[in-house]
C-alpha cells in the first residue's frame, strides 16, 4: 500500500456519460498530481493541485476538470466521455514539488463503451 | 519545454544477468531530478531511484545503479542479478519545480 488511495479501480461507462475520479493523497502530502495511461503509452501530465489551488496545467482537455478539497483529497471530473477517454488515470502526491518523487496511488482504470 | 526519450521500447535479459536502459533528456532548468519508475503487470507505478543533477556521485539502490552523464544528459538504468520479478515496464523521468516528464517506457521481460 503506498498510501495514495484512489477509488474506483475500475468503472464502466457509456459514452457522453460524466464520471468523477477520486483521491486521498498520502498523509502529510499537500500536492497531488492527476496522470492519464492510455493502453500501452507513457503517462501524460493532466494537472496538479497544491494545498487547494490549482498549480500546473498540462495536456487536459476541456471536457475535463479537478479539484483539491480542504481535506486535501481531490477529484477528477470526466464528462461527455469518448471511446478514445479510456485509459488508467492515476493520481500521486507528494510533499511538496518533485525533488523526492511521487508516490502512486493504483488507478482508476476506465473504460468507455 | 522538457523531454525524456528511451530508445528501447523492450529488451530481455536473462534471470542473473545484468541489463542497462538508456535514457536521454532535455530540460532547460538548472535545477531538476531524475527518476526511473517500475510498472509490473499490476500496473501499480513504483519508483526505483532518484537521482540530484546537482550531485555528481551516481545513486545506487541494491541492485538498481544509475549512470548520470549531466552534460550528455544521459540517465541510464542498470539492473544487476536480474530477478523474474523485475518484469515490467520501466519509465524515466525527469522532475523540475513545474512539472515531472515521463519517457514512452521500456518493456523489460526476465527470462529463465
Amino acid at each position: 500500500d503506498s498510501g495514495v488511495t484512489q477509488t474506483p479501480k475500475h468503472l464502466i461507462t457509456a459514452t457522453g456519460q460524466r464520471v468523477t475520479l477520486r483521491c486521498s493523497p498520502r498523509s502529510g502530502d499537500l500536492s497531488v498530481y492527476w496522470y492519464q495511461q492510455s493502453l500501452d503509452q507513457g503517462l501524460q501530465f493532466l494537472i496538479q493541485y497544491y494545498n487547494g489551488e490549482e498549480r500546473a496545467k498540462g495536456n487536459i482537455l476541456e471536457r475535463f476538470s479537478a479539484q483539491q478539497f480542504p481535506d486535501l483529497h481531490s477529484e477528477l471530473n470526466l464528462s461527455s466521455l469518448e471511446l478514445g477517454d479510456s485509459a488508467l488515470y492515476f493520481c500521486a502526491s507528494s510533499v511538496q514539488g518533485q525533488n523526492y518523487g511521487y508516490t502512486f496511488g493504483s488507478g482508476t482504470r476506465l473504460t468507455v463503451v | 519545454a522538457q523531454t525524456v526519450t528511451q530508445s528501447q521500447p523492450e529488451m530481455s535479459v536473462q534471470e542473473a544477468e545484468t541489463v542497462t536502459l538508456s535514457c536521454t533528456y532535455d530540460t532547460s532548468e538548472n535545477n531538476y531530478y531524475l527518476f526511473w519508475y517500475k510498472q509490473p503487470p499490476s500496473r501499480q507505478m513504483i519508483l526505483v531511484i532518484r537521482q540530484e543533477a546537482y550531485k555528481q556521485q551516481n545513486a545506487t539502490e541494491n541492485r538498481f545503479s544509475v549512470n548520470f552523464q549531466k552534460a550528455a544528459k544521459s540517465f541510464s538504468l542498470k539492473i544487476s542479478d536480474s530477478q523474474l520479478g523485475d518484469t515490467a515496464m520501466y519509465f524515466c523521468a525527469v522532475g523540475t519545480a513545474s512539472k515531472l516528464t515521463f519517457g514512452t517506457g521500456t518493456r523489460l521481460q526476465v527470462t529463465l
